[in-house]
């Protein structure tokens, strides 16, 4: 069964430190999202990717945050300078032209 | 703004009842109707779906209801086993929108 990917699994990382979280979709899926869920709370919306450009974003999705598909596998999640409050477990998903979305298992993020 | 709700927040069961979960969508023009659950450090996965031309839909203990007109659908878990414990999510999906409910976390006491 195809499913999606994310690495890596757990993320440690200094405040003000560059991360960068890496999905690969499941192959001819056409629409891609990020999530985040902080412990404990609901699943929030981050971005939607289609056709090479973000196709929406919420107002958690700030500066420090940008999303690329490099290569046409990956897609990938930067949080440029990570703050205490970025600490959430992200999720990457995928759409193929039916509205089922597959996520991935999830990277903790943990930012000390 | 788009909206999605799920009642209750939190449901505590015992083995062998059944649980509902109901969501409450305000996005008229979607047409698909998933429930997600989401196990204990794991990513959320679909257990059952509904598109708008269908009414129930039923896979073994779980069933979907959908209500197109009062823009709510539901979960239905008969036969509750330990193993349902987990939180569960509706969405709510229209072109490119995919919108989680905010959770029912359902506890199943053997």
């Amino acid at each position: 069964e195809p499913e999606v990917t994310q690495t890596p699994s757990h993320q440690v990382t200094q405040m003000g430190q560059e991360v960068i979280l890496r999905c690969v979709p499941i192959s001819n899926h056409l629409y891609f999202y990020w999530y985040r869920q902080i412990l404990g709370q609901k699943v929030e919306f981050l971005v939607s990717f289609y056709n090479n450009e973000i196709s929406e974003k919420s107002e958690i999705f700030d500066d420090q945050f940008s999303v690329e598909r490099p290569d046409g596998s990956n897609f990938t999640l930067k949080i440029r300078s990570t703050k205490l409050e970025d600490s959430a477990m992200y999720f990457c998903a995928s759409r193929g032209f039916w509205y089922e979305a597959f996520f991935g298992q999830g990277t903790r993020l943990t930012v000390v | 703004g788009e909206n999605v709700e799920q009642h209750p927040s939190t449901l505590s069961v015992q083995e062998g009842d059944s649980a509902v979960i109901k969501c409450t969508y305000s996005d008229s023009a979607s047409n698909y109707f998933p429930w997600y659950k989401q196990e204990l450090g794991k990513g959320p996965q679909l257990i059952i779906d509904i598109r708008s031309n269908v009414g129930e839909k039923k896979d073994q203990r779980i069933a979907v209801t959908l209500n197109k007109t009062a823009k709510h659908f539901s979960l239905h878990i008969t036969e509750t086993q330990p193993e349902d414990s987990a939180v569960y999510f509706c969405i709510m999906t229209s072109y490119d929108k995919v919108i989680f409910g905010p959770g029912t976390s359902l506890s199943v006491i053997p």
